[in-house]
């Protein structure tokens, strides 16, 4: 069972304009989430995080917006630049407990378009 | 400079041969875990290692085995490789369990990439 979901394989947008990249979870345990990026021969490397004490975490271009009630969370990237083509990743954990791991989303694909 | 060194980046294998994935870290991190990515499966845990010595299953541990008896070291063992273990593997690392919070960020290593014949 797929607990965290990201549903759009691959997201293609034009330099400049924003990026709206989203993840779905179903586990009500997760209270952390994050968001790593990956580029081609590399591994991936940590973007973004927000707890869920928030709403949302800003990071000069990314911003990551967590809904709670509908268990969504958004990386919206403002401006959005060639560079910034990669997989993206959301993940989740939870505090406490036996849960030591996070769970990965399947990625998603953004291109971005000169 | 902190990071995390697998090797090999790259191999190719036949089916049974037993080979080793190491991976290393510099930063003296407590928690280590290995993963698989495989198209339209995104990351998979296999195995992770909360300190020297100890070790746990993650969501895809059959065909694998791994040990801690270095802090820094959290080498990968297939024993008899098949092709269904081709895929990308990386190995990553974090300072504490990933359970505390804003202390959970995993430092990735650049991933090896293993075909199984």
């Amino acid at each position: 069972d797929q607990q965290v979901k990201q549903n759009s394989p691959s997201l293609s947008v034009q330099e400049g304009r924003i990026s709206i990249l989203n993840c779905d979870y179903t586990n009500s345990m997760f209270d952390y989430f994050l968001w790593y990026k990956k580029y081609p021969a590399e591994g991936p490397t940590f973007l973004i995080s927000i707890s869920s004490i928030k709403d949302k975490n800003e990071d000069g271009r990314f911003t990551v917006f967590l809904n709670k009630s509908a268990k969504h969370l958004s990386l919206h990237i403002v401006p959005s630049q060639p560079g910034d083509s990669a997989v993206y990743f959301c993940a989740a954990i939870g505090s406490g407990g036996s849960n030591y791991k996070l769970t990965f989303g399947k990625g998603t694909l953004l291109t971005v378009n000169p | 400079e902190a990071q995390v060194t697998q090797n090999p980046r790259y191999l190719i294998t036949v089916t049974g041969k037993k080979l080793t994935v190491t991976c290393s870290q510099n930063m003296n991190h407590e928690y280590m875990s290995w993963y698989r990515q495989d198209p339209g499966l995104g990351l998979r845990q296999i195995y992770y290692s909360m300190n020297v010595e100890v070790t746990d299953k993650g969501d895809v541990p059959e065909g694998y085995k791994v040990s801690r008896k270095e802090k820094r070291n959290f080498p990968l063992i297939l024993e008899s490789p098949s092709p269904n273990q081709t895929s990308l593997y990386f190995c990553a690392s974090s300072p504490f369990l990933p359970n505390r919070g804003n202390a959970n960020v995993l430092t990735f290593g650049a991933g090896s990439r293993l075909t199984v014949l």
